[in-house]
């Protein structure tokens, strides 16, 4: 069963709208991150969280709000989107372990168009 | 700053050939950094492929291999007979060992694996 999910799957929006995009984890992991993938970028980080109730900026906070209310919910908020949003968002989950390893899980990805 | 730069893609190659996608990092303000593999198939999410949190180890997993070699600062993805439904996106990522319970990675660009049949 997926530890990470994600919704919608698939969005289109208008410019100047609101969107928001959710991702649960059943990991019970106290990170999560969200990031969006473009060709040529790769994957680039958005906003990211401790716990609940954290959120911190990623490399490319801006135009992005998110919201961690609580262990398994963690939203990306895009308060007035632009077609330059339109992207792959992923969300993660991440867990170090007691060596300091760390991974990270990963949902299926949400594909946004903003029109 | 800390980086990894990753073979650019789109890397092609046909079904049964050997295949190598390099991979370079910097880790200036990271002593013993953990180095990663992970892959993206189509309509999927990321998922980890291969780990080695230790200097000189190999890694491996679905017949892929990656040495962490501190010399060369390098992590490179090697197969000896891909099959095509390795076709996919390849992330390299490194980690830092050494900060508190923050899981963030770096990331590379991503290589594009197309193995034809």
């Amino acid at each position: 069963e997926a530890a990470v999910t994600q919704s919608p799957r698939n969005k289109v929006a208008v410019t100047g709208g609101k969107v928001t995009l959710s991702c649960n984890q059943t990991n019970n992991h106290n990170n999560m991150y969200w990031y969006r993938q473009d060709t040529g970028h790769g994957l680039r980080l958005i906003h990211y969280s401790y716990g609940a109730g954290s959120t911190e900026k990623g490399d490319i906070p801006d135009g992005y709000k998110a919201s961690r209310p609580s262990q398994e919910n963690f939203s990306l908020i895009l308060e007035l989107a632009t077609p330059s949003q339109t992207s792959v968002y992923f969300c993660a989950s991440g867990v170090r372990d007691w060596g300091g390893y760390a991974e990270q899980f990963f949902g299926p990805g949400t594909r946004l168009t903003v029109l | 700053g800390d980086s990894v730069t990753q073979t650019e893609g789109p890397v092609t190659v046909s079904e049964s050939e050997s295949l190598i996608i390099n991979c370079t990092y910097s880790a200036t303000s990271i002593a013993y950094p953990n180095l990663f593999w992970y892959v993206r198939y189509p309509g999927e999410g990321l998922q980890l492929l291969l780990k080695v949190i230790t200097a000189g180890q190999k890694g491996s997993s679905r017949g892929f291999e990656a040495t962490y070699n501190k010399e060369t600062t390098s992590f490179h993805l090697q197969k000896a007979s891909v099959q095509e439904s390795d076709s996919a996106v390849y992330y390299c990522a490194l980690g830092d060992p050494n900060v508190g319970d923050n899981s963030k990675l770096i990331w590379g660009l991503g290589t594009s694996l197309v193995v034809n049949p």
